[in-house]
């Protein structure tokens, strides 16, 4: 089962800043928090991830908690096409990715 | 980043039939992929994972002679859904990490697999 969790859903209105939460309460020390997105028929797509620092690229920023319980992806200017379901996960090693069931993002024109 | 090619895209079958779904990474090595299923509206399931060289794990109530997984290189494994059936329809979606240590998975577009 998934460890983290995370709204069902959002809303957002276009060019607008969207945080998405995400709560890991029992993340492990060496566990990485990496975000995923998945359009509608498509596979997942790797957004971000990060450790302990804050991290910024060129799809999204990620927040981390200082005591890591908690992580906030943040996509700076919300556009249609980010529309999908946002799946934050706990990640080590070349395990398999364990999917919750993510916080669908809606983006309104 | 990098690429994972999953062929077919769609598949139409007769019940009965078996489907072979390949999963290629094209600009690096793999020797670990991942097979998942994706319900309508639910989330992805691990199904298998596959070992370049050995046999794959599968994970539980999931049929390894239904399901066959072959990962005869590092940049390909495939999954053949044997004598399927309406209930084997579904998404199918598999993923490499290649050699990064911090487990970035790199996922196929998916295969929806219809068995009438």
């Amino acid at each position: 089962d998934a460890k983290t969790t995370q709204p069902n859903s959002m809303e957002s209105n276009e060019e607008e800043p969207v945080h998405l939460p995400c709560n890991h309460s029992t993340i492990s020390g060496t566990d990485y928090i990496h975000w995923y997105r998945q359009l509608p028929s498509q596979g997942p797509e790797y957004v971000i991830h990060g450790l302990t620092s804050n991290v910024n690229n060129r799809m999204a920023s990620l927040a981390i908690a200082e005591d890591r319980k908690s992580s906030t992806l943040i996509l700076h200017r919300a556009t249609l096409r980010d529309a999908a379901v946002y799946y934050c996960i706990e990640a080590q090693g070349n395990t398999p990715l364990v999917f919750g069931k993510g916080t669908r993002l809606s983006v309104i024109a | 980043g990098a690429v994972v090619s999953q062929h077919p895209s769609w598949v139409i079958c007769k019940s009965g039939t078996s489907v072979k779904i390949e999963c290629r990474s094209l600009d690096f090595q793999a020797t670990t992929m991942f097979w998942y299923r994706q319900f309508p509206k639910q989330s992805l399931m691990l199904m298998a994972t596959s070992n370049e060289g050995s046999k794959a794990t599968y994970e539980q109530g999931v049929e390894k002679d239904k399901f066959l997984i072959n990962h005869a290189s590092l940049t390909l494994s495939t999954l053949t859904v044997t004598s399927a059936h309406p209930e084997d329809s579904s998404f199918y979606i598999c993923s490499a990490s290649g050699t990064n240590r911090q487990n970035i998975q790199y996922f196929g577009a998916g295969t929806r697999l219809s068995v009438l």
